[in-house]
């Protein structure tokens, strides 16, 4: 049974700062991962997805890296604004079966 | 695109009545899936659908819980009857394909259940 899991948690940090946040799975062999960002009350967005056959994806001031062998993925923020402060997520999608088992996040706080 | 579409966005009902959401995929989609958010088990995946059948039902968690998808446009997913312990957020989200790797998920605004 694949198992994401995001550490830490939470994580504040002071504004201009760059920051990476961590997610690791269980079982390599996975169709992709996302990262998603959520607002409170709101819905996820989609930030970026990494397929299976990537090593990374950007845009903007987000880069995700993914390394299947080792189970894990990093999203890197640069230059971090309060603004990017809500929960991220990420999700890895499993072969032949459509779904996607996600983490529980890491609530992140940029302090102006 | 108009995104996928919940209702009710909020909804508070007595413990006992029937609740039902409702959801309206992105046009195309043919991978539709209901999720459940709660502070303590997070997000957790109810069941999903493929070209309108459902394809893994084992994350509802009683047979107080039933989701239907009649067409390709609308899906709903009923509780009956409801208890305070289903209070959460439910979200609705598509995708375009069914397990392949460049399908990115969407979700909806979510549906903000409350059972007194």
């Amino acid at each position: 049974k694949q198992e994401v899991t995001q550490i830490p948690a939470a994580l504040s940090v002071p504004e201009g700062e760059n920051l990476v946040l961590n997610c690791s799975f269980t079982d390599s062999a996975i169709y992709n991962l996302q990262w998603f960002r959520q607002d409170p009350g709101k819905g996820l967005t989609s930030l970026l997805l990494i397929q299976s056959s990537q090593r990374e994806q950007t845009s903007g001031r987000l880069n995700a890296s993914l390394d299947k062998s080792s189970g894990r993925s990093t999203l890197y923020i640069a230059a971090s604004q309060p603004g990017d402060s809500a929960t991220y997520l990420c999700a890895v999608r499993i072969p032949n079966a459509g779904k996607s088992t996600f983490g529980d996040g890491t609530t992140l706080t940029v302090k102006p | 695109d108009a995104g996928v579409i919940q209702s009710p966005r909020h909804e508070v009902t007595e413990m006992g009545q029937e609740v039902t959401l409702r959801c309206k995929p992105i046009s195309g989609h043919n991978s539709l899936f209901w999720y459940r958010q709660t502070m303590m088990r997070g997000l957790e995946l109810l069941i999903y659908f493929n070209n309108n059948v459902p394809i893994d039902d084992s994350g509802m968690p009683e047979d107080r819980f039933s989701a239907k998808m009649p067409n390709a446009s609308f899906s709903t997913l009923k509780i009956q009857p409801s208890e305070p312990r289903d209070s959460a957020v439910y979200f609705c989200a598509s995708s375009l394909g069914f397990g392949g790797s460049g399908n990115t998920i969407y979700f909806g605004e979510g549906s903000w259940l409350t059972v007194v």
